[in-house]
C-alpha cells in the first residue's frame, strides 16, 4: 500500500544535542509538509517543498531546517533542542495540485528532550 | 492569516447517538479538509470538502463556501470514533488547522 512512513516513532534526545527526523513517502507526491504538534494543540506547519522549492513559514524558527534529497525523502533537523520542542512531528504528503489536494499524514514522531 | 474555529471543544456521547460538528473560517479558502486524530496520533483523512456535500458510510460533510463554515456529522457513534475531529484549510499554500472538537464515546 502507497504510504507516508516515519522513523523512529519515537525520539529521544538531550537538550542541545542535534536531531534529525526523516519522513518517506511512496505515494509520488510533489508535496511534502512538516508539522508540530504539542500536547492538546493543534498541527502548525513549519514548512513544505514543492519539488525542490523550499517554503518556510514566517515563524519557523532558525532552529528548525529541512532536507529533500530526492522525491521519496524529507529530513527535519533540529539543531539545538530546547526543552520547549517536546512535540510531536508529524511529515504530509500532497500530489500535484498541492493546495488543492489531500493530505496525506504519517503516523509521527514524538520527541522528547531531556 | 486566516482563522479557524470548531465547536464544540469537546463533546461526550452515548454509542448510538448522533453528533453535528461545526467549522468556521474567516476568509475563502481554496481547501477545506476533515481529520480524525485517533490516540495514537495518527490523522485519518475523513473528506477533502471545499465546498458541497460528501458521505461516507456513517460520516458525511457539508461545506457552505459562500458563508466560510462547514459541518461533520457522525450518526450512530461508535467507541471507536474517539479522537480529536480537525478541520483544516488552505489559501495558497498555507494550511491552517482549527483548535479541534474532542470527541468521547462511551460504551
Amino acid at each position: 500500500d502507497a504510504m507516508v512512513i516515519q522513523n523512529p516513532r519515537y525520539q529521544v534526545t538531550q537538550f542541545g544535542k542535534p536531531v534529525t527526523l526523516s519522513c518517506s513517502q511512496t505515494l509520488n507526491h510533489n508535496v511534502m509538509y512538516w508539522y508540530q504538534q504539542k500536547s492538546s494543540q493543534a498541527p502548525k506547519l513549519l514548512f513544505h517543498y514543492y519539488d525542490k522549492d523550499f517554503n518556510n513559514e514566517a515563524d519557523t524558527p532558525d532552529n528548525f531546517q529541512s532536507r529533500r534529497p530526492n522525491t521519496s525523502f524529507c529530513f527535519l533537523d533540529i539543531r539545538s533542542p530546547g526543552l520547549g520542542d517536546a512535540a510531536m512531528y508529524l511529515c504530509a504528503t500532497s500530489g500535484r495540485g498541492g493546495a488543492l489536494e489531500t493530505q496525506y499524514f504519517g503516523p509521527g514522531t514524538r520527541l522528547l528532550v531531556l | 492569516g486566516i482563522q479557524v474555529e470548531q465547536s464544540p471543544p469537546d463533546l461526550i456521547l452515548q454509542e448510538g447517538a448522533n453528533s453535528t460538528l461545526r467549522c468556521n473560517f474567516s476568509d475563502s479558502v481554496n481547501n477545506l479538509q476533515w481529520f480524525h486524530q485517533n490516540p495514537w496520533g495518527q490523522l485519518i483523512n475523513l473528506f477533502y470538502i471545499p465546498s458541497g456535500t460528501k458521505q461516507n458510510g456513517r460520516l458525511s460533510a457539508t461545506t457552505v463556501a459562500t458563508e466560510r463554515y462547514s459541518l461533520l456529522y457522525i450518526s450512530s457513534s461508535q467507541t471507536t470514533d474517539s479522537g480529536v475531529y480537525f478541520c483544516a484549510v488552505s489559501r495558497g499554500q498555507n494550511f491552517v488547522f482549527g483548535p479541534g472538537t474532542r470527541l468521547s464515546v462511551l460504551p
